[in-house]
């Protein structure tokens, strides 16, 4: 089955730095790729995502990547704040019959003001 | 945030004692999914359900049981709950693939479930 390995597994930047999030996959059949925030006592929240046919998508301050032959994807935040603070998980899917998510260990993000 | 609630939303029970967690979405969705959160370890998918009665089992299922008696509601059942099954339980759901948000999870708030 699919593993998706997340680096790193905690991140410390200073407000209006810049943060990356990086996650490999194994199943070359994956071509849908989300992301996930979530706050302390939250439920994950969809950030954005991405699918195979594109190598590149972006939604204001938030930018992920994908390259299929190598089979990784990264989550790209500039001008971070504080309130970015925050857990993140990266995910695949490939379709399948079930709509199945798997999910990287998670990305504990601390923006320092 | 998408019409879902989980039930207990807390929850502390002893070794050996049965446990349904429940499920509730106003979404009409048809796929359901139940998953444990662990330090370190991410979401983990435990049974999903892609319609009333069928489900399939997912990354980690031993020890647990799911139904799904109508489209709303996805059921999750420890039948002896052990101490490492403490962990906290999301329920998430899904639109039917071609429609609207393929492939989008939406997650519910969870389920902190202790066992002593």
């Amino acid at each position: 089955g699919e593993n998706v390995e997340q680096h790193p597994s905690t991140l410390s930047v200073q407000e209006g730095d810049s943060a990356v999030i990086k996650c490999t996959y194994s199943d070359s059949a994956s071509n849908y790729f989300p992301w996930y925030k979530q706050e302390l006592g939250k439920r994950p929240q969809l950030i954005i995502d991405i699918r195979s046919n594109v190598g590149e998508k972006k939604d204001q301050r938030i930018a992920v990547t994908l390259n299929k032959t190598a089979k990784h994807f990264s989550l790209h935040i500039t001008e971070t704040q504080p309130e970015d603070s925050a857990v993140y998980f990266c995910a695949a899917s490939s379709g399948n019959a079930g709509n199945m998510l798997t999910f990287g260990g998670g990305t504990r993000l601390m923006v320092k003001p | 945030d998408a019409g879902i609630t989980q039930s207990p939303r807390h929850k502390v029970t002893e070794t050996g004692t049965p446990v349904t967690l429940r499920c509730h979405q106003t979404e009409n969705h048809r796929y359901m999914y139940w998953y444990r959160q662990d330090p370190g370890h991410g979401l983990r998918l435990i049974h999903y359900s892609y319609g009333v009665k069928d489900t399939d089992k997912g990354e980690v299922s031993d020890g647990y049981s799911v139904s799904r008696s109508k489209t709303e509601d996805f059921l999750l059942t420890l039948e002896s709950a052990t101490s490492s099954q403490t962990s906290v339980y999301f329920c998430a759901i899904s639109e039917t693939p071609g429609r609207g948000s393929y492939n989008e999870q939406f997650f519910g708030p969870g389920t902190r479930l202790t066992v002593l």
